[in-house]
């Protein structure tokens, strides 16, 4: 089946404890990208991958790292959580950058305390 | 910046009744704009629309796209309580882009009740 997995589903941890959500697809797509929700600001795109070892900022970056060493995976970084970073984190994936439908993993809902 | 303002933000109907639900963009290079729905957790994909005019269908669900006006419709004949969820619109810019991310709107959530 044509998905994309993200793990943990659920996680809550402590201030400045570094911790990686895993992202992986099984549809060879290129494109990759994380997002977090955010009630009252929607979904806004933290980092993205074209493809192998190309990443780059998206529109929150900050606090966050990503690394694209295989094409299937895309394991996003917090560094040193901070409670602001407490969200429900989507990883999303597409054929292409440009066109075709983007499939969006089922998210992590991540408390920092 | 791109920019996606959804309306409404909230409706609530009957079981039964048809709602309209809108999408309006400001996009520098406009590529396509897709519809989502999310019930629990993740966003699943509804439609893309890249064509202006062309509606697209999907059982009792439907969208058109005007692309002159800068606006699309998501149209759910004959409600049921399983349409209850966010409804989110986005847009993709297109190849002169370094980045081809979505921008979403707030989404606009539906309740229908029995």
């Amino acid at each position: 089946e044509a998905q994309v997995t993200q793990n943990p589903r659920y996680l809550i941890t402590v201030t400045g404890k570094k911790l990686t959500v895993t992202c992986s697809q099984n549809m060879n797509h290129e494109y990759m990208s994380w997002y977090r929700q955010d009630p009252g600001l929607g979904l806004r795109q933290i980092y993205y991958s074209m493809n192998v070892e190309v990443t780059d900022k998206g529109d929150v970056p900050e606090g966050y790292k990503v690394s694209r060493k295989e094409k299937r995976n895309f394991p996003l970084i917090l560094e040193s959580p901070s409670p602001n970073q407490t969200s429900l984190y989507f990883c999303a994936s597409s054929l292409s950058g440009g066109g075709g439908e983007v499939f969006f993993g089922s998210g992590t809902q991540l408390s920092v305390l | 910046e791109d920019k996606v303002v959804q309306s409404p933000l909230s409706l609530v109907v009957h079981e039964g009744d048809t709602v309209t639900l809108n999408c309006s963009y400001e996009v520098t290079n406009f590529r396509s704009l897709l519809w989502y729905k999310q019930e629990k957790k993740a966003p699943t994909f509804l439609f893309m629309l890249t064509s202006s005019g062309i509606e697209k269908k999907s059982g009792r669900l439907s969208s058109i796209l005007d692309k002159k006006e800068l606006f699309s419709i998501l149209n759910i004949t004959a409600t049921q309580t399983g349409d209850s969820a966010i409804y989110l619109c986005a847009v993709r810019p297109g190849f002169v882009s370094s980045n081809y991310k979505l921008t979403f709107g707030k989404g606009t959530l539906l309740t229908v009740n029995p």
